[in-house]
């Protein structure tokens, strides 16, 4: 089954306003990665997180990770027409391979 | 530009053929990974190679095999195709032989299988 699972599935918003997307996975983790994909491009890395760490920021995008829940969050503050993509949450656990959630397609309408 | 160059970008081919997709990674990176991406699958990662070997396997069919070469290139053969092979096949590299580390991803290859 998949280690990390997003959700929503989709979700649209207007520009400006604030896109929450949430990630959730199964196993004790090394980091939990974040990756944005435009229509039938290949995948961008967008932030990492430690198991040690709890938050960490980068430019408009926030994420938190709680490994008490097994889920971490992603918030893109002020969101652009640009920012339209699919979102994924990559799990790497201690000696396991890199799992993809199904992603989040996000619409951001001008 | 992640610097991971992926070839053919686009390949059309009939049910039992046989094809090879290319990819040079990021320069300096010895991790090679592979990933088919449908509609219906997601993201499945199919098989790691680093410094020319094998380090992880996945979801990859026998019918599928890769290598790494001394250059650090790896090709992915797909042999005896079948209409549910048709996806975009990923080349990711990256720097470390295990996931501390970020993936660059190339811009994929989406092969048809008709």
């Amino acid at each position: 089954s998949q280690q990390g699972e997003e959700d929503p599935q989709a979700l649209s918003i207007q520009e400006g306003e604030n896109a929450t997307m949430n990630c959730s996975y199964k196993t004790s983790i090394n980091n939990l990665q974040w990756y944005r994909q435009n229509s039938g491009r290949g995948l961008v890395h967008l932030i990492l997180i430690r198991s040690n760490e709890r938050e960490k920021h980068s430019g408009r995008l926030r994420v938190t990770l709680d490994t008490s829940k097994k889920s971490s969050s992603l918030l893109i503050t002020a969101s652009r027409a640009a920012d339209t993509a699919s979102y994924f949450c990559a799990t790497a656990g201690y000696g396991q391979n890199f799992v993809f959630g199904p992603g989040t397609r996000l619409s951001v309408l001008p | 530009d992640s610097g991971v160059t992926q070839t053919p970008k686009h390949l059309i081919t009939a049910t039992g053929q046989r094809v090879t997709l290319r990819c040079s990674p990021r320069s300096g990176d010895l991790s090679v990974y592979w990933y088919q991406q449908s509609l219906d699958q997601g993201l499945q990662f199919l098989i790691q190679y680093y410094n020319g070997e094998e380090r992880a396997k996945g979801n990859i069919l026998e019918r599928f095999s890769a290598q790494q070469f001394p250059d650090l290139h790896s090709e992915l053969n797909l042999s005896s195709l079948e209409l549910g092979d048709s996806a975009l096949y990923f080349c990711a590299s990256s720097a470390n032989i295990d996931t501390t580390g970020e993936l660059f991803f190339g811009e994929g290859s989406r092969l048809t299988v008709l």
